[in-house]
């Protein structure tokens, strides 16, 4: 079983901030948490990952709870091609496969 | 970098025929590949690990002599569904390791028996 909770669907307006949680109450030690994003018809999208401090990338931010035990994906101003599933996974590192939960699916509005 | 090139994007077979699906890693080694198979509308499914000079591992559940995974080399891993029947059909996805945290995934493959 996925080891995160994510909401089902969360909805914004184009060019607002989105905040998407995630909570992993279990999380282990050395367990990474990713983000990738699947539009219709594609494979999953890296987007960002990290361990235990916040991250920065050109696509989001990742901040992440002290306790470790939940994260938000931060889209600092969604636009109509931001729209897809994300989800929210963690791993222990290269050679641990994924395993995906239901992610969320995020609709941003014109 | 660490581009996964998945073939076909998708395919129409008949019911009983055999299908090959490859997934190339463009430009990095992936001693490990995985296969992943999402119903409409659900998640992806991990279906079995492929590892680059031995055989795969499969999830329980997934049927090893149906769904025939190679790996003979460190940039090819294939999925062959051998005879396929209307329930077998499904979107298909590889991954593989792109550094130390995370994989990159192939563009998918469209598999429809009739």
């Amino acid at each position: 079983d996925a080891k995160t909770t994510q909401p089902n669907s969360m909805e914004s307006n184009e060019e607002e901030p989105v905040h998407l949680p995630c909570n992993h109450s279990t999380i282990s030690g050395t367990d990474y948490i990713h983000w990738y994003r699947q539009l219709p018809s594609q494979g999953p999208e890296y987007v960002i990952h990290g361990l235990t401090s916040n991250v920065n990338n050109r696509m989001a931010s990742l901040a992440i709870a002290e306790d470790r035990k939940s994260s938000t994906l931060i889209l600092h101003r969604a636009t109509l091609r931001d729209a897809a599933v994300y989800y929210c996974i963690l791993s222990e590192g290269q050679g641990f496969s994924f395993i995906f939960g239901k992610g969320t699916r995020l609709l941003v509005k014109p | 970098g660490a581009v996964v090139s998945q073939h076909p994007s998708r395919v129409i077979c008949k019911s009983g025929t055999s299908v090959k699906i490859e997934c190339r890693s463009l430009d990095f080694q992936a001693t490990t590949m995985f296969w992943y198979r999402q119903f409409p509308k659900q998640s992806l499914m991990l279906m079995a690990t492929s590892n680059e000079g031995s055989k795969a591992t499969y999830e329980q559940g997934v049927e090893k002599d149906k769904f025939l995974i190679n790996h003979a080399s460190l940039t090819l891993s294939t999925l062959t569904v051998t005879s396929a029947h209307p329930e077998d059909s499904s979107f298909y996805i590889c991954s593989a390791s792109r550094g130390p945290y995370g994989y990159t995934f192939g563009s998918g493959t469209r598999l429809t028996v009739v």
